[in-house]
């Protein structure tokens, strides 16, 4: 499968509790994003790479989160001290380089789920 | 923050019905973009319209872009109950970065044998 992976799928966890999620982009794309969506809500974007340099951060992503991509290729996105409210899917998405403006598909993985109890 | 609104909310419709979703944007766009969301899965995208397009098709679905009203509209013609997902538009704005998309609200289609 050549496709976006994020590892785990779901994840139950007690609030206070650090979580870690891993993606996987598509191989040959270098920008790589990370979007949250709660329950009957679209995606909300939270911060997005270009190669290892993460380029921008969104302000729904306070101190308590983190994300990296070391060398380019795979990324995790940390929550310390999870809270009730940090429940919600949290989305990997990939892009290829070279798109301009006026292009701009993105392409998901399947998602992590995160319950905080 | 979302980008915009999408209506309605939810539709029902049953097989072989066409759907239509509107999708309402608030700033200046590159893009607009549709996907689709099966029940607990990630997106897919379905079509792209760039900011100097009135409409565009692909297979069944047909979306039209007024930028003078901000708004977008998707139609699916012939629906089948594979259709059934949830449809979100997401837009490219001129000063984002890289090629980040802020979505909409999303419409929950439901499509009936």
């Amino acid at each position: 499968d050549t496709g976006v992976s994020q590892d785990p799928r779901h994840k139950i966890t007690k609030r206070g509790q650090n979580v870690t999620f891993r993606c996987d982009p598509i191989s040959e794309h270098n920008r790589l994003y990370w979007y949250r969506q709660t329950l009957g809500q679209g995606p909300e974007f939270l911060t997005y790479f270009q190669n290892e340099a993460q380029l921008e951060k969104s302000r729904l992503l306070s101190d308590r989160f983190s994300a990296e991509r070391p060398k380019g290729s795979f990324s995790t996105l940390e929550i310390q001290r999870t809270e009730q409210g940090d429940s919600a899917m949290y989305l990997c998405a990939s892009s290829p380089s070279g798109q301009t403006a006026n292009t701009g598909e993105l392409f998901f993985g399947e998602g992590s789920r995160l319950t905080v109890l | 923050s979302q980008q915009g609104e999408e209506d309605p909310q939810a539709l029902s419709i049953q097989e072989g019905e066409n759907a239509t979703m509107n999708c309402s944007y608030k700033t200046s766009i590159n893009n607009l973009q549709w996907y689709r969301q099966n029940s607990g899965r990630g997106l897919v995208h379905l079509i792209l319209i760039r900011s100097n397009e009135r409409e565009k098709h692909s297979g069944r679905l047909r979306v039209t872009l007024d930028t003078s009203k901000k708004s977008s509209s998707l139609l699916i013609t012939a629906s089948r109950a594979a259709d059934t997902a949830s449809y979100f538009c997401a837009t490219v704005v001129p000063t984002g970065g890289g090629n980040k998309l802020t979505f909409g609200t999303g419409t929950q289609l439901k499509v009936e044998l």
